[in-house]
């Protein structure tokens, strides 16, 4: 059974930084694009940013672009969010998700970020 | 980027009627890269469709998702109690990939 569990979001100041963690299982993870996807308070999905499989090529959306990065670390079936200079409007849950090619096939729980002083 | 608009906002039906959700793109979408997700509350989106037409693996044949270029539509044949949820397109085509602003099915 594929399984992806984010961790390490939380509470942080505007202009502060966080990095969130998600650890794939059930799956060959290397074989698989991952992606970031984000839901804010009653709002549809935005999809972040994803990375291939070999983390030779990362896309992004413009409203992260430069001020977050998406790794990957396939020994460890990890894939990582670094989020610097946050603002309110990044307040969300984020998920990672994995796919064949860029459709998310499976998704995690999620977890919560909250941009506030 | 391309922008997805879905309609209706909300579809108000009763379990066994037929749902027919719709989702137009402001660009072509290449080799029909088109998919829809379903989201319960508290919950992760889940993949029903991919490429426009294909089942991801465990979804019942009631679902069924078709269109091409522009317009896609996914029809759910007859409703069942757990269908009523918040349906998402997603083209993932093109980066950045773009999602559509959902349809609510919701008990009539």
């Amino acid at each position: 059974e594929v399984q992806l569990v984010e961790s390490g979001g939380g509470l942080v100041q505007p202009g502060g930084s966080l990095r969130l963690s998600c650890v794939g299982s059930g799956f060959t993870f290397s074989s698989y694009w991952m992606t970031w996807v984000r839901q804010a308070p009653g709002k549809g999905p935005e999809w972040l940013a994803n990375i291939k499989q070999d983390g030779s090529e990362e896309n992004y959306v413009d409203s992260v672009r430069g001020r977050f990065t998406i790794t990957r670390d396939n020994a460890k079936n990890s894939v990582f969010l670094q989020m610097n200079s946050v603002r309110a409007e990044d307040t969300a849950v984020y998920y990672c998700a994995s796919g064949r090619y860029w459709t998310s096939d499976s998704w995690g729980q999620g977890t919560l970020v909250t941009v506030s002083s | 980027e391309i922008v997805l608009t879905q309609s209706p906002g909300t579809l108000s039906l009763s379990p066994g009627e037929r749902a027919t959700l719709s989702c137009r793109a402001s660009q072509i979408i290449s080799n029909n890269y088109l998919a829809w997700y379903q989201q319960k509350p508290g919950q992760a989106p889940r993949l029903l469709i991919d490429d426009a037409s294909r089942r991801a693996t465990g979804i019942p044949d009631r679902f069924s998702g078709s269109g091409s270029g522009t317009d896609f539509t996914l029809t759910i044949s007859r409703l069942e109690p757990e269908d009523f949820a918040v349906y998402y397109c997603q083209q993932c085509a093109t980066s950045p990939l773009t999602f559509g602003g959902g349809t609510k099915v919701e008990i009539k």
